[in-house]
């Protein structure tokens, strides 16, 4: 099976502006969740979704959205970009339905804010 | 809330030599435990997992063992590579449909 796909794998933008990335997990797989990775605050939940409802959100501000797709496939939206969002984006996916599965993760996009 | 309390690094090693990555957490109810390894620019690799108390992960010569008495998952291998050398995340994941991660742990493994 494909591995779970990330694109586009390096963005750089400039404040004010708004990002949008795009996940494609594994096939057969429901639960799409998003991470963002800095070196000062780590891995950070942003949410996670499962067949098209956000089932959890994490302490982001509302610039940060997303949403999932009827075909499992997500997207994040980041509008009026900050320096401070400058980070890896890390999306995972697991099996249908129960939590404490197993989340695979794709590769990530780089986002650097200028 | 859920967190995970993993050893700071970085740990620096000689090829052979023994390593223990430490982790504990804090959890309500039941999680599930695991390791992932993050090799430079890339994402995130599940190293292995355990998901209930006395159950032991094991893959590519590393293991740990589900403790609930101690809440810990620590991470151990008896031989370490230079191929070994990556970041290192402790996570768990409980009722909340979320991975909640340790700090990481950056390894080095010198030839």
């Amino acid at each position: 099976k494909a591995g779970v796909t990330q694109t586009p794998r390096y963005l750089i933008k400039t404040r004010g502006q708004q990002v949008t990335l795009s996940c494609s997990p594994i096939s057969g797989h429901r639960s799409v969740s998003w991470y963002q990775q800095t070196p000062g605050q780590g891995l950070q939940f942003l949410f996670e979704y499962f067949s098209e409802t956000q089932r959890n959100k994490g302490n982001f501000p509302g610039r940060f959205s997303g949403r999932q797709f009827s075909n499992s496939r997500s997207e994040m939206n980041v509008s009026t970009l900050e320096l401070g969002d400058s980070a890896l984006y890390l999306c995972a996916s697991s099996q249908p339905g129960q939590s404490g599965e197993t989340q695979y993760f794709g590769p990530g996009t780089r986002l650097l804010v200028l | 809330g859920n967190s995970v309390t993993q050893m700071e690094g970085p740990v620096t090693l000689s090829e052979e030599a023994f390593l223990t990555i430490n982790c504990t957490y804090t959890a309500t109810g039941y999680p599930s435990l695991f390791w992932y390894v993050q090799y430079p620019g890339e994402g995130l690799q599940l190293l292995l997992k355990a998901t209930k108390a006395d159950d032991k992960g094991s893959n590519k010569g590393f293991e740990a063992t589900y403790r609930k008495e101690t809440t810990s998952f620590h991470l151990e291998k008896g031989s370490v590579q230079v191929s070994d050398s990556a970041v290192y995340f402790c996570a768990l994941s409980a009722s909340d449909y979320k991975l909640s991660f340790g700090a990481g742990t950056t390894v080095t493994v010198r030839a």
